[in-house]
Parts: structure tokens; sequence; C-alpha cells
């Protein structure tokens, strides 16, 4: 079956603006979390979802927020955008919630200027 | 939350030899250890994951092990090869909560 996909794959915008972000999980998969990866900081958790509810959110300010759709595809969406919100942003999704292996996209690379 | 450490985080072994990486966990609740690989400007992949129910697993050259009383798992990777070479993360995960990623451990081997 299909994998994981993310989309855009590549973005460029300028600080003050927002920026929004797709994933679409493998078919049957409920749960999407969120990850923010930049250099020397690993994956950083944003927040998951499973059934269009946000079950867990991390350590972020609320400028970084997301929703999930009744097909599992969700969105995460950053506003007023900061040079150091460039990053690579991986979605994965899993069968259920937690304690389950997640499978990754390709991410999203978001470069602010 | 879960707190997830990771050590070393970086590793240089020789093609041939041994490689092993730790990671401590907080919450004992925690019942899900997996393993992921990224290779240079691809996605992480699981290599290899345990439960808490279980002390050790391998597939093939790859090991995990695991102590739920000292909170701690490790990965060995035996007879490392070049292509071995990548960014490992551990993480743990429990019911209800989503996973938490170590920082990340970035493995050479030189042929």
């Amino acid at each position: 079956k299909a994998g994981v996909t993310q989309t855009p794959r590549y973005l460029i915008k300028t600080r003050g603006q927002q920026v929004t972000l797709s994933c679409s999980p493998i078919s049957g998969h409920r749960s999407v979390s969120w990850y923010q990866q930049t250099p020397g900081q690993g994956l950083q958790f944003l927040f998951e979802y499973f059934s269009e509810t946000q079950r867990n959110k991390g350590n972020f300010p609320g400028r970084f927020s997301g929703r999930q759709f009744s097909n599992s595809r969700s969105e995460m969406n950053v506003s007023t955008l900061e040079l150091g919100d460039s990053a690579l942003y991986l979605c994965a999704s899993s069968f259920s919630t937690g304690g389950n292996e997640q499978f990754f996209g390709p991410g999203t690379r978001l470069t602010v200027l | 939350g879960e707190n997830v450490e990771q050590h070393p985080s970086t590793l240089s072994v020789q093609e041939g030899d041994s490689a092993v990486i730790k990671c401590t966990y907080s919450d004992s609740a925690s019942n899900y250890f997996p393993w992921y690989k990224q290779e240079l400007g691809k996605r992480p992949q699981l290599i290899i994951d345990i439960r808490s129910n279980v002390g050790e697993k391998k597939d093939q050259r790859i090991a995990v092990t695991l102590n739920k009383t000292a909170k701690h798992f490790s990965l060995h990777i035996t007879e490392t090869q070049p292509e071995d070479s990548a960014v490992y993360f551990c993480a743990a995960s429990k019911v209800v909560v989503d996973m938490r990623f170590g920082a990340g451990t970035r493995l050479t081997v030189k042929p």
C-alpha cells in the first residue's frame, strides 16, 4: 500500500507569513504525529492527532497548530513565521495512538527568509 | 511527560567492529521502544523495536536490549558495514501517549 505522503516537499517563505503543510497517512492509519527536525536537535514532537482529536502537544508556541480530517489526513499550520522555524517537518502515521510503529513521510523542507 | 536521552551523539567505528548506542527513558509506563535509522536526506525508517515484555530482540546483525528496572535500552550493531553509516534515533512510547525521540546518534563506519 502507498506510504505516507507530504505536500509540498519544499517551501520558501518570509518572516511574518503563515504556512500550511499537509500529510496523508497510510490507508487505515488513524494516528498522525508531526515532528520538527533541525540539525543537531533531533526529532522534536509537535503534536499527535487521532480520530480528528489532538491527543498530545509538544513544547511549541501557539503559532504551531494542526488539525485532522475525517479521512485521517492532517494539516499543520505555522503562523507569523520566524527564521528559527526553518526546518524539516516530518509527519508519521500509525495504526493507533501510542505504542505502535510509526511510518514517516518524506518531510516538507521549510525555509524562512 | 516522557524524556528520552541518547548517547553518544556521535560514534565512529571501523568496518567489522560492533557499535552500541544507549538510551534512557523517564516514564516507567513506557512499553514500546523503537529504533529508527535516518540516512542523509531520507526519512527515518524503523529498523527494530522491542516491547516491555521482552528483554532482548535480534534481527540479523542488529539487536536491542531492554532493562526495565534501570529504564534503559540499547541498540547493538555487529559486523558493521559502511552502509550502516547514518543517524540512529531511539524512542519511547506508551499507549495513548505520543512517541518521544532521543536526540540521535551519528554513526560513521570507516572502511
